[in-house]
């Protein structure tokens, strides 16, 4: 069955390096989504992505984060200069075209910054 | 602004204890509302897409049913393995974004 992966499982990070976390959507979606979830908290919306262009962001999406889809098969979330309140689990998720809602969600990256 | 609720925060069953799972949601517009299961450490996964009030669905132990207001996960006899986070989210009919609730975390007790 098609899923979704990210790469690394685990990173960390000291407070103001920049991070790169990576994403293979499932290979004939087209929507693209970033979430976190800080430890013991609700599943946060970062940013959605369609048509190689930002479709909607949330206020926590701020200049300090930017994403990208390099090829024709990754997806990235940029964190310029992280703080310390940006330790978080980062999930990936993609949608297909068609008439379904559902977003399919990766396995996480914890990123923890020190 | 759209929010999602759910309770109990927290249930333990003995295994084959049927219980239900609420999930009440204020949004502008519903455009399909979501369950997923959280295990520890895990990505959510999905479980059901319920689009209009008085729909239902079912897959093995699990029933969702959707009204006006809020949203039911209904669990039968459940086992060991159903124990994880269920995950209720929220899509408005304006965006493209989830609004997820806290989610239930639940044991089933052999």
């Amino acid at each position: 069955e098609p899923e979704v992966t990210q790469t690394p499982s685990h990173q960390v990070t000291q407070m103001g390096q920049e991070v790169i976390l990576r994403c293979v959507p499932i290979s004939n979606h087209l929507y693209f989504y970033w979430y976190r979830q800080i430890l013991g908290q609700k599943v946060e919306f970062l940013v959605s992505f369609y048509n190689n262009e930002i479709s909607e962001k949330s206020e926590i999406f701020d200049d300090q984060f930017s994403v990208e889809r390099p090829d024709g098969s990754n997806f990235t979330l940029k964190i310029r200069s992280t703080k310390l309140e940006d330790s978080a689990m980062y999930f990936c998720a993609s949608k297909n075209q068609g008439a379904d809602l559902e977003q399919f969600f990766g396995p996480g990256t914890r990123l923890t910054v020190l | 602004e759209d929010q999602v609720t759910q309770s109990p925060e927290a249930l333990r069953l003995q295994e084959g204890e049927s219980s239900s799972l609420n999930c009440s949601y204020t949004v502008s517009g519903l455009r399909g509302l979501f369950w997923y299961r959280q295990d520890p450490g895990k990505g959510p996964e999905f479980l059901f897409t319920l689009y209009s009030a008085g729909e239902e669905k079912e897959k093995e132990r699990l029933k969702a049913t959707l009204t006006k207001k809020e949203s039911f996960l209904h669990i039968t006899a459940p086992k060991p393995e159903d124990s994880a986070t269920y995950l209720c989210a929220v899509q408005a009919t304006w965006g493209q974004n989830f609004v997820f609730g806290p989610g239930t975390r639940l044991s089933v007790l052999p």
